[in-house]
């Protein structure tokens, strides 16, 4: 099972919105509805954004969104915060009890 | 609020036996709407699903890895632990042990440990 494929880093300025692409197979993202994102700070534990390809957990800012076109998810970040500068990973089911993860995006908030 | 703890050595000698255990608080183990999972991150790169666990003793690994992992749990503890044999430098990574919600139309780790560096190296 590969590796989903995100871009390494994006970049944007405060108040921007952002997006990052998750691609996969119809083995994968393209199978059901299990996409989830995690939002990453260095040192602390990775924490849940986006699962069942677009819902937010509890207490999760609805500045972040997630949607699914084919075989790629993508997540939006809009009025973009400094605190939002984080590694941001895109997960999704692939059958068979198997899990598989992106490579993981750096964002940089200008 | 659950709580989850990865403890274990930070250094493994090539070929020996990594293993490391994750303490939760806050939750039972027992549940029966969630499984018990470890990811890794090598230096610089993504996150990797090892495998994952139910309460029953249930286990399904990542293909990659099978012939080297043994996840397993005890409910007395509160406790899961993962053993992964014939280390070399390349499973160097951080370790992150998670609480996985996979029921229905849910299959995403919803709690996190923060992880511990695991260093292969003689």
């Amino acid at each position: 099972q590969s590796a989903l494929t995100q871009p390494a880093s994006v970049s944007g300025s405060p108040g921007q919105s952002i997006t990052i692409s998750c691609a996969g197979t119809s083995n994968d993202i393209g199978r059901a509805n299990l996409v989830s994102w995690y939002q990453h700070h260095p040192g602390k534990a990775p924490k849940l954004m986006i699962y069942e390809v677009g819902k937010r957990p509890s207490g999760v800012s609805d500045r972040f969104s997630g949607s699914r076109s084919g075989n790629t998810a993508s997540l939006t970040i809009s009025g973009l915060q400094p605190e939002d500068e984080a590694d941001y990973h895109c997960c999704s089911y692939a059958g068979s009890s198997i899990f598989v993860f992106g490579g993981g995006t750096k964002l940089t908030v200008l | 609020q659950l709580q989850l703890e990865e403890s274990g050595p930070g250094l493994v000698k090539p070929s020996e036996t990594l293993s490391l255990t994750c303490t939760a608080s806050g939750a039972s183990i027992s549940s029966i709407t969630y499984y018990w999972g470890w990811i890794r991150q090598p230096p610089g790169k993504g996150l990797e699903w090892i495998g994952h666990i139910y309460y029953s003793g249930s286990t399904y690994y990542n293909p990659s890895l099978k012939s080297r992992v043994l996840i397993s749990v005890d409910t007395s503890r509160n406790q899961f632990s993962l053993r992964l044999s014939s280390v070399t430098a390349s499973d160097t990574a951080t370790y992150y042990c998670a609480r996985l919600f996979l029921i229905g139309s849910r299959g995403d780790f919803d709690y996190w440990g923060q992880g511990t560096l695991v260093t292969v190296s003689s």
